[in-house]
């Protein structure tokens, strides 16, 4: 079946450094991938979309790769702050092909930047 | 800017008992999803709607769900007879079109069966 999978549960860095999160896909070849941001209690926020043809996408601090050959997407926030704490999902369509962008999920990764 | 809002924010239930759960998609929007998550658990796609009827729907979704835009504003998703298992963060999003495009997530309501 379809997986999406965010293998680091938590990741805690430094205020200023650049935090890398990790997302892999496995049985499929999703046409995009989508990196959204959660906080406690609160519905998921889009933050970036990467399509298969594409190899980097930045907006502001963000920056996202997609590697087809490895199956997997980075993600970076650079000159991360306090701020950034969130839990970020990677998230792609189900079936591909279909004309619905009904979404799959990773389970996320949870970023602490301490300051 | 505009957003999805949700009521209730938290709703607590007996179980057997019917419950809707209500949203307001933004506007100018065409889909809308209900996706849930189990406390400490993935983000769950549950149904998809567009142009007045059901598009996709996954295997949670079954004969107890149902959806419904009454109006021209509202998105609905009743739960006909709840389980403890129903228990969950229950999320409306929406959409401008389907395909690439991201998806705006409401708050969310907090779904407790006793």
């Amino acid at each position: 079946s379809q997986k999406i999978e965010q293998n680091s549960e938590a990741l805690n860095i430094q205020e200023g450094k650049t935090a890398t999160l990790t997302c892999n896909y496995t049985n499929y070849s999703p046409a995009y991938l989508q990196w959204y941001r959660q906080d406690p209690g609160r519905g998921p926020v889009f933050l970036l979309l990467i399509r298969e043809n594409e190899k980097e996408k930045r907006k502001e601090r963000l920056k996202v790769t997609f590697d087809t050959t490895l199956k997997q997407s980075l993600f970076h926030i650079t000159a991360s702050q306090p701020a950034d704490s969130a839990t970020y999902l990677c998230a792609s369509r189900m079936n591909y092909g279909g004309s619905q962008g009904n979404l799959i999920f990773g389970k996320g990764t949870k970023l602490s930047v301490k300051p | 800017e505009p957003e999805v809002t949700q009521t209730p924010s938290h709703q607590v239930t007996q179980m057997g008992q019917e419950v809707i759960l209500r949203c307001v998609p933004i506007s100018n929007h065409l889909y809308f999803y209900w996706y849930r998550q189990i406390l400490g658990q993935k983000v769950e796609f549950l149904v998809s709607f567009y142009n007045n009827e059901i598009s996709e729907k996954s295997e949670i979704f079954d004969d107890q769900f149902s959806v419904e835009r009454p109006d021209g504003s509202n998105f609905t998703l009743k739960i006909r007879s709840t389980k403890l298992e129903d228990s969950a963060m229950y999320f409306c999003a929406s959409s401008d079109s389907g395909g690439y495009n991201e998806q705006y997530f409401g708050p969310g309501t907090r779904l407790t069966v006793t």
